[in-house]
């Protein structure tokens, strides 16, 4: 069966330093991936995504991701985080199959000033 | 301005009282879907549809209707809501599924409550 896994519930770094949000999927075929972001009380907004191509996606507000075959995973980076980045980060996978999306739990970010 | 609305925004019901979130979108989408949102657990899909008259279950149709009778709108029907369906729910939509054109815009979200 698909599945997303995001393994870090909750992270916290400081303003300034760099992130690493990790990313794991289960899934037979090459699949279409998304990084979304969620501010409290919001919806969700698409940060990037990956269809085929080069491996190293840019997406919006300086965010970037890698898609790695060998490990099964896409992880979101930012090399310098901003006070605003604080959000949820919801990692995704859609089956091209069967046109369902998938979604990880999420991983909840803290900004330190 | 390309947006995808849900109404009501909040609702408290009570158990048995059947009622629908209605979800529509401006920009001729032929694929929406409906989420819910759980503390833990992130968004798990309940209903999609790739066009007029076309859906399909996604991970949790349980307790939950749709119809796609015209392309903007994709109303979730709850029958007879039950205290386990209190969640977020969102309302999304794309342009279509594969290619690198593929955006999947969210509505706001509904908040309900179910007693």
């Amino acid at each position: 069966a698909q599945s997303v896994t995001q393994p870090d519930i909750h992270i916290t770094v400081s303003e300034g330093a760099s992130l690493e949000l990790r990313c794991n999927y289960s899934y037979g075929a090459t699949p279409y991936l998304f990084w979304y972001v969620q501010s409290p009380g919001q919806g969700l907004q698409l940060l990037l995504k990956y269809f085929s191509g080069d491996t190293l996606v840019q997406g919006i507000k300086g965010f970037e991701a890698e898609f790695k075959r060998s490990q099964s995973s896409f992880n979101l980076r930012k090399p310098s985080v901003h006070w605003s980045d604080a959000a949820e980060y919801f990692c995704a996978v859609l089956s091209s199959g069967t046109y369902k999306y998938i979604f990880g739990t999420g991983t909840r970010l803290k900004v330190l000033a | 301005e390309a947006q995808v609305t849900q109404n009501p925004r909040y609702l408290i019901t009570v158990t048995g009282k059947k009622l629908t979130v209605t979800c529509s979108q401006n920009m001729n989408h032929e694929y929406m879907s409906w989420y819910r949102q759980d503390p833990g657990l992130g968004l798990r899909q309940i209903y999609y549809s790739m066009n007029v008259e076309v859906t399909d279950k996604g991970d949790v149709p349980e307790g939950y209707k749709v119809s796609r009778k015209e392309k903007r709108n994709f109303p979730l029907i709850l029958e007879s809501p039950s205290p386990n369906q209190t969640s977020l729910y969102f309302c999304a939509s794309s342009v279509r599924l594969a290619g690198s054109q593929e955006t999947q815009y969210f509505g706001p979200g509904t908040r309900l409550l179910v007693l």
